[in-house]
């Protein structure tokens, strides 16, 4: 089992759809989890990031965590072309590795016409 | 700076040949973060340091691999005696502080190639 795992994609979407990405993480002790947004031939942006249970919103993007389900989603509302993307979701580990992140492969993102 | 600075962008190197890659944080940032990305993949850790101290090197591959922080700003990463299987993007990030709840932000990273 990976330790983070994401569906590759492409998820396509219309525009003005929303947008919902998935992740799912192995371990129990992870205590953050972000979001990073990668245009093809660029780098990792971060774009969320979420600490406790619950929704978390900033504009047209929310994360949302359950630890219990150990389960991390992105919703991306009113979707825009300029939103097609690989998004990468990545987990802080538990308090011996707290510092590293370790990465899903990322969902690549087509916003369609 | 205002963001993470990595040089070279692109570097070409023979088979055997030692490189060196450069990252300069983002000013006032206690942790520096080495990672690799294959194409398609996440970036996968290899190495992080808060101030000149290396904290965590258990993602470095081999003892081929070195990095460094001497004054606890700008990092080296080493490869010795490159392969050809050390090819890929190699990313520096910096966060304020170490410890979970930090923001890491990437350097553009250096495109290594090794013929």
């Amino acid at each position: 089992q990976k330790e983070v795992e994401q569906n590759s994609g492409p998820l396509s979407v219309p525009e003005g759809a929303i947008a919902s990405l998935n992740c799912t993480y192995s371990d129990r002790g992870s205590q953050s989890f972000f979001w990073y947004r990668q245009y093809s031939g660029k780098s990792p942006e971060l774009i969320m990031f979420i600490y406790s249970n619950g929704d978390k919103e900033d504009g047209r993007f929310t994360a949302q965590l359950n630890k219990a389900s150990q389960y991390v989603s992105l919703l991306i509302r009113d979707s825009q072309r300029s939103d097609s993307a690989t998004y990468l979701c990545a987990v802080n580990g538990n308090t011996g590795t707290a510092s590293k992140l370790t990465f899903g492969t990322g969902t690549r993102l087509q916003v369609t016409l | 700076g205002a963001g993470v600075s990595q040089s070279p962008r692109y570097k070409v190197t023979k088979r055997g040949q030692d490189v060196a890659l450069r990252c300069d944080p983002i000013s006032g940032h206690v942790s520096l973060y080495w990672y690799r990305q294959a194409l398609g993949q996440g970036p996968e850790f290899l190495t992080y340091f808060n101030y000149e101290a290396q904290q965590d090197k258990s993602g470095l591959p081999n003892d081929r691999f070195s990095a460094e922080r001497p004054e606890g700003s700008i990092s080296t990463l080493t490869i010795q005696r490159t392969e050809q299987r050390d090819s890929a993007m190699y990313r520096c990030a910096s966060s304020m502080t170490g410890g979970p709840y930090n923001e890491q932000f990437f350097g553009p990273g250096t495109r290594l190639t090794v013929l």
